[in-house]
């Protein structure tokens, strides 16, 4: 069956932590994104990637960083200078990033205790 | 730059009854439209797509929307809504050529009563 997994689906961390959400797809698709997701705000973009080492920021970007050294993953870091991290975070992937169809995985809850 | 509004927060509909969900986009050229669905504590599930040609797109669980240029809308249609069909729907523009993003809206969340 191919998809997009997330893990954890809860997560909860210190303030002051650091914390990777794992994003993997075997679907074969070149562009992965991670998204924020807040009450009555929709999807914001955090980061995309087009392809394996190559990523850019999206709209809300401070406070997180991506790494993209495999096709299949494109895990997600929540820093300590995020200022507020709780939240729930989406990863998405689509065959090419020209505004193709994207294709979620089930997405992980974080909270800050 | 693309920007999509979805005008209602919260629509309560009874089951069986029809249902339109609106959708307004502002952009320059010829848009990717694209509506979701969200199940609480789930990803997004794509129910349609618009790239080009009918201005009529079917969808999948009896879910239909229509294009109109002239009015920049996208709104979603079911004839008949189901128990089942209770979850927040999001309208999403993206565009051909180059790295466009795909811009969504803040959601409308749909509850269906007996």
């Amino acid at each position: 069956d191919g998809g997009i997994t997330q893990s954890p689906k809860y997560l909860f961390r210190k303030e002051g932590q650091n914390v990777t959400l794992s994003c993997e797809q075997n679907l074969n698709h070149d562009a992965m994104y991670w998204y924020r997701q807040d009450p009555g705000q929709g999807l914001r973009l955090i980061y995309y990637s087009q392809i394996v080492n190559d990523f850019q920021k999206g709209d809300i970007a401070e406070g997180y960083s991506v790494s993209r050294e495999k096709k299949e993953s494109f895990p997600l870091t929540v820093t300590s200078a995020q200022k507020n991290p709780t939240a729930f975070y989406l990863c998405a992937s689509s065959i090419d990033p020209r505004g193709d169809t994207q294709y979620f995985g089930p997405g992980t809850r974080l909270t800050v205790l | 730059a693309q920007s999509v509004t979805q005008p209602d927060i919260h629509i309560t509909v009874s089951e069986g009854a029809s249902l339109e969900l609106r959708c307004n986009y502002s952009y320059g050229a010829t848009p990717y439209l694209f509506w979701y669905v969200q199940s609480p504590g789930q990803g997004l599930q794509l129910l349609l797509k618009y790239f080009s040609g009918d201005t009529l797109v079917q969808g999948i669980k009896g879910f239909e929307a229509e294009f109109k240029r002239s009015q920049s809308s996208f709104n979603l249609r079911k004839p008949s809504v189901h128990w089942s069909d209770a979850a927040e729907y999001f309208c999403a523009v993206g565009a051909l050529g180059g790295y466009q993003k795909v811009t969504f809206g803040t959601g409308t969340k749909l509850q269906v009563i007996p």
